[in-house]
């Protein structure tokens, strides 16, 4: 069956990198996202990254794949404290529904 | 960047009644699906619409819930007689279905909270 599974909390200081982690079962999944989510309000498409890629960089976003471990990481580069949000990976089989994670809450101290 | 529009933002309802979330999608997409999120658990999947019939649809979507695209603009989800374990955050997500990306977008979410 579908799972993915994710660290529940992050805690950083502002300015440092953080990564978030996160691992899924379904070695079908076409595509791989990163949501996230404030207090209060929907998800956000951050970035995906398609199966057949092993990096993908976005301005302060790196998200590296490896497959063969099905380990799905996020990198932000100089956190800020607006970063602070609920991270959501997701995995997605085919053009199929996508499954969620429970989501890393990240922490940014000044 | 694209934007899904849902109304209402929030709505609060008695056991029983029927509500019906509504969804504006992106203009282009041809996916649709809805979404729901309990206060503090995951995002759980609820149905797929494409070419006006569901394609996929959980166990959390029985009998109670529909959707339908009444006006090939709006996508809908009525559930018939709610109930309190129905309140929660329900998201809607639109699709192109194009080949060539992933980008599968969400609205702001409709809080229903059912007393």
């Amino acid at each position: 069956g579908e799972d993915v599974e994710q660290s529940l909390f992050l805690s950083v200081r502002e300015g440092d990198s953080s990564v978030i982690n996160c691992t899924y079962t379904d070695s079908s999944s076409t595509y791989l996202y990163w949501y996230k989510q404030e207090p209060g309000a929907g998800l956000q498409l951050l970035t995906y990254i398609f199966s057949n890629m092993d990096m993908k960089q976005d301005q302060r976003l790196t998200v590296l794949l490896n497959k063969k471990d099905k380990h799905l990481s996020l990198r932000i580069a100089d956190t800020q404290t607006g970063d602070s949000a609920i991270y959501f990976c997701a995995e997605r089989p085919g053009y199929s529904t996508l499954t969620f994670g429970k989501g890393t809450m990240l922490l940014v101290s000044p | 960047e694209p934007e899904v529009t849902q109304t209402p933002s929030h709505q609060v309802t008695q056991m029983g009644q029927e509500v019906i979330l509504r969804c504006v999608p992106i203009s282009n997409h041809l996916y649709f699906y809805w979404y729901r999120q309990i206060l503090g658990q995951k995002v759980e999947f609820l149905v797929s619409f494409y070419n006006n019939e569901i394609s996929e649809k959980s166990e959390i979507f029985d009998d109670q819930f529909s959707v339908e695209r009444p006006d090939g603009s709006n996508f809908t989800l009525k559930i018939r007689s709610t109930k309190l374990e129905d309140s929660a955050m329900y998201f809607c997500a639109t699709y192109s279905g194009g080949s060539n990306t992933g980008e599968l977008f969400f609205g702001e979410g409709s809080r229903l909270t059912v007393l």
